[in-house]
């Protein structure tokens, strides 16, 4: 059973615009969500987080979504650039607790 | 400067040998934990451990064994009763357990021959 979910396996966007990347979850204890970026054979790294007092949260080119009532958040990349085409993974805890749970991941390819 | 190191990068292993995968932090981080990618299915977590001498299983810890032993280490030993061990592993700390990002080291490559 998956806690999180995300069911895009890859997403393609022109330069410039803006990536969407989505991520489902089911357990309504989860309360921290994370994103993170992975390059292959390297470590994921930290993007984004929010947590559950929120709805939106924003760092640079990035923002974060949460929609608590759909159980589902959104990661928002503009403008998207060459250097951002890497797998994206969400994250989801339950405050509190230590078993980050992580989805599948999102490839994302930005075309010059 | 601070992170996590993880070695080897790359292990070859023969059928039926355990092998132990090394991670340091050096970020005074409480928790430490194991993750493993697998093409298509994300990061799985091994295994968690919040303080030292203290862990807990994850959702795949079916052959394989940690000790924590000092703040800054979190060994993985992949036995021989992993069935399938060849993966990407992944070693990752933290400073509070649900709220806090986790910081990952690089990786370790395990291919079984």
């Amino acid at each position: 059973d998956q806690q999180v979910k995300q069911n895009s396996p890859s997403l393609s966007v022109q330069e410039g615009r803006i990536s969407i990347l989505n991520c489902d979850y089911t357990n309504s204890m989860f309360d921290y969500f994370l994103w993170y970026k992975k390059y292959p054979a390297e470590g994921p790294t930290f993007l984004i987080s929010i947590s559950s007092i929120k709805d939106k949260n924003e760092d640079g080119r990035f923002t974060v979504f949460l929609n608590k009532s759909a159980k589902h958040l959104s990661l928002h990349i503009v403008p998207s650039q060459p250097g951002d085409s890497a797998v994206y993974f969400c994250a989801a805890a339950p405050s509190g607790t230590y078993k980050y749970i992580f989805g599948t991941g999102t490839r994302l390819k930005v075309l010059a | 400067d601070g992170g996590i190191t993880q070695s080897p990068k790359y292990l070859f292993r023969k059928e039926g040998q355990n092998v132990t995968l090394s991670c340091e932090q050096n970020l005074n981080h409480d928790a430490m934990y194991w993750y493993r990618q697998d093409p298509g299915q994300g990061l799985r977590l091994i295994y968690y451990s919040q303080i030292v001498n203290d862990f807990q299983k994850g959702d795949i810890a079916e052959g394989y064994s940690v000790s924590r032993e000092k703040k800054e280490s979190f060994p993985l030993t992949v036995t021989s009763a992993q069935k399938n061990p060849t993966a990407f592993y992944l070693c990752a700390s933290s400073t509070e357990g649900g709220t806090g990002e986790l910081f990952f080291g690089e990786g370790s490559r395990l291919t079984v021959l």
